[in-house]
């Protein structure tokens, strides 16, 4: 049972190159989310899906995109890089039912646009 | 706007001293807080939770202490160790209808020999 994997864990991007992360849950969550944080801060919600083919905006989609591919894959797509996508990506799940809120965190994907 | 928020970024304690960390969160509707820790270089990872019909619940060498007359919440951690150096996140969810958590910024807490 491997959680919430992640790839890649590095990569750098020059500005307006394009890449997508890549993130995977095998515990039949039905609940998928996509965080950045920058250096001293908190988390912030790029986008989640409540459950298989659906996807909502969070705190800060733009520049983003995201594709629910099935139960287990969740997606996170940058078109066009800039700078200030330089972060660390965490991408999450969570089952959300019967009074269980927690949230389970993949390792994370270091990403540098340069 | 929905917020968490913690009352100081950065706390240094004695190593076998009792920690506490604290978050104030804004929403008086909110039903259900979470802790995080963060080890560097690593994912958040769930030290316990509590749902606003309780006041404190504990785990091991953990209590969190929920009050909702002034919308506080704190972490304690007993007998500090070194390995208990992170950042301590709370969360919150609202129920607005939408699955997500609402994070604070986070507390960096260091053990000191």
């Amino acid at each position: 049972n491997a959680g919430v994997t992640q790839t890649p864990k590095f990569q750098v991007l020059k500005t307006g190159q394009s890449m997508t992360l890549q993130c995977a849950q095998d515990m039949n969550h039905n609940s998928m989310y996509w965080y950045r944080q920058d250096p001293g801060m908190g988390l912030r919600l790029i986008y989640y899906s409540a459950s298989e083919g659906t996807t909502d905006k969070g705190e800060v989609p733009n520049g983003y995109n995201v594709s629910r591919l099935n139960k287990r894959e969740f997606s996170l797509r940058l078109e066009s890089a800039a700078p200030s996508q330089t972060s660390v990506y965490f991408c999450a799940s969570s089952e959300w039912a019967g009074g269980s809120y927690e949230q389970y965190f993949g390792p994370g994907t270091r990403l540098t646009v340069t | 706007g929905e917020s968490v928020g913690l009352h100081l970024p950065t706390l240094s304690v004695q190593e076998g001293d009792n920690s506490i960390i604290n978050c104030a969160y804004s929403n008086s509707a909110s039903d259900y807080f979470i802790w995080y820790k963060q080890e560097s270089g690593k994912g958040p990872q769930f030290i316990i939770d509590i749902r606003s019909n309780m006041d404190k619940r504990q785990g091991q060498r953990v209590t969190v202490l929920l009050n909702k007359t002034v919308k506080h919440l704190s972490l304690q951690i007993a007998a500090t160790q070194p390995g208990d150096s992170a950042v301590y996140f709370c969360a919150e969810r609202v129920p607005s209808g939408a699955q997500k958590l609402v994070f604070g910024q986070g507390t960096r807490l260091t053990i000191n020999p």
